[in-house]
């Protein structure tokens, strides 16, 4: 079945342990995105990618980062960087064409201790 | 600065009545709007789209409205079911970009 993964579901991590998330897409398309959601307020753009090892960063770009060395796949690093990384994290992928729709992966709630 | 707004945070509906969401937009350059449902810890799936070229779209049970001068759109369910209880979060975009902007959500109860 086409679709995108995030894995794990959940995932736990001590506070200043850098922690990486996957996301693998095999719909073939060409942009990919990391979101994150907080209780109470919608989906904030961390970092897109809109063809292999190019990614840009999105509104809340600090304390994150991302490679695209696959079409298929864009790990999202949380550094300790991050001031608050609880949160869930969404992926998502777009064919290039225009009026393309984005689709999600299933998320991972990343707690740290 | 939020440029895509729901500005009702959750929303009862009795089950086979009509569930209307609202959401308004302030940047005049999007083109290109979605809604999005989504249940709790899972990502969420697309429900309906509209280009600005129209004013209405409809999928089954879901009719999407855009109103341009007003900057607003808002998603018709008729009738509503228990199953669409959910967070509904609609998203714009400009068309040559490829940055969504997502409202805050609106929690829908379906009541049987």
């Amino acid at each position: 079945d086409g679709g995108i993964t995030q894995s794990p579901k959940y995932l736990f991590r001590k506070e200043g342990q850098n922690v990486t998330l996957s996301c693998e897409q095999n719909l073939n398309h060409d942009a990919m995105y990391w979101y994150r959601q907080d209780p109470g307020q919608g989906l904030r753009l961390i970092y897109y990618s809109q063809i292999v090892n190019d990614f840009q960063k999105g509104d809340i770009a600090e304390g994150y980062s991302v490679s695209r060395e696959k079409k298929e796949s864009f790990p999202l690093t949380v550094t300790s960087a991050q001031k608050n990384p609880t949160a869930f994290y969404l992926c998502a992928s777009r064919a290039g064409s225009l009026l393309g729709t984005q689709y999600f992966g299933p998320g991972t709630r990343l707690t740290v201790l | 600065d939020q440029q895509v707004k729901q500005n009702s945070p959750s929303l009862s509906v009795q089950e086979g009545r009509i569930s209307i969401l609202n959401c308004d937009y302030t940047n005049s350059m999007f083109d290109y709007f979605l809604w999005y449902k989504k249940y709790p810890a899972e990502g969420p799936t697309f429900l309906i789209s509209i280009s600005s070229i129209k004013d209405k779209n409809e999928d089954g049970r879901f009719t999407v409205f855009l109103n341009k001068s007003a900057k607003h759109l808002s998603l018709h369910i008729v009738p509503s079911q228990p199953g669409d209880s959910a967070v509904y979060f609609c998203a714009a975009s400009v068309n040559t970009g490829n940055q969504f902007y997502f409202g805050t959500g609106t929690s829908l109860t379906v009541i049987p």
